[in-house]
């Protein structure tokens, strides 16, 4: 299993520009989620999906946008970068079936907003 | 609501020595506690998971946990510090109250682990 992938692993972009973060697993896991590392303040969650055709905000979500119309996969897309959005970005997936809910995550993506 | 807190940001022990990383928690409803280990330039890996079976969690790598109800801690801890054990932990409580609902993971800040030889 390849478990949680995601691409590209780093990534410049300019002020303004777009682009999209993806996330896909193979573990048939219904719920996925996208964090947001950032020194200091740990990992805060952006947007999150229960399923397949359902997303719903999370504690950070401006400025970024989310869909799942696979259970595969849950890619993140910036409409309009901003320097305030570089930062090291992780998806997650976990378990219907876990009644823990244990979260696992991908190795990451680097994004530097010049 | 829940939140984590992480006494320390930066803790530095020597190879050998018992390491301590503190976690203290806030939740609404009977908590799932978690730590997980952060690897330079890696993903977060799981190291251990409170579920309410037993307040003491044993986990990999020689680390445990005990949860505290009376003191809302879950506090990390391992008898013997290795060089390898230096990287990035974090703490972090969900929501799910019990069954197989989404949990919203919520994380502490962070506690960086030097260890020294």
């Amino acid at each position: 299993n390849a478990g949680v992938t995601q691409t590209p692993k780093f990534q410049v972009l300019k002020t303004g520009q777009s682009m999209t973060l993806q996330c896909a697993q193979d573990m048939n896991h219904e719920y996925m989620s996208w964090y947001r590392q950032d020194p200091g303040m740990g990992l805060r969650l952006i947007h999150y999906s229960v399923g397949a055709g359902i997303t719903d905000q999370g504690e950070v979500p401006n400025g970024y946008n989310v869909s799942r119309s696979t259970t595969e996969d849950f890619p993140l897309r910036l409409l309009s970068a901003a320097p305030s959005q570089t930062s090291v970005y992780f998806c997650a997936s976990s378990s219907k079936a876990s009644a823990v809910g244990t979260q696992y995550f991908g190795p990451g993506t680097r994004l530097l907003v010049l | 609501a829940q939140s984590v807190t992480q006494l320390g940001s930066h803790v530095s022990v020597s190879e050998g020595a018992l390491v301590l990383l503190r976690c203290n928690y806030s939740s609404s409803v009977p908590p799932y506690l978690f730590w997980y280990v952060q690897y330079p330039n890696q993903g977060l890996q799981l190291l251990l998971k409170y579920t309410s079976a037993a307040t003491l969690v044993k986990g990999i790598n020689g680390f445990e946990a005990e949860f505290k109800k009376s003191e809302t801690s879950f506090h990390l801890t391992k008898p013997s510090a290795h060089m390898s054990d230096a990287a990035e932990y974090f703490c972090a409580v969900s929501s799910i109250a019990g069954g197989t609902s989404y949990g919203k993971l919520t994380f502490g800040q962070g506690t960086i682990l030097t260890v020294h030889p």
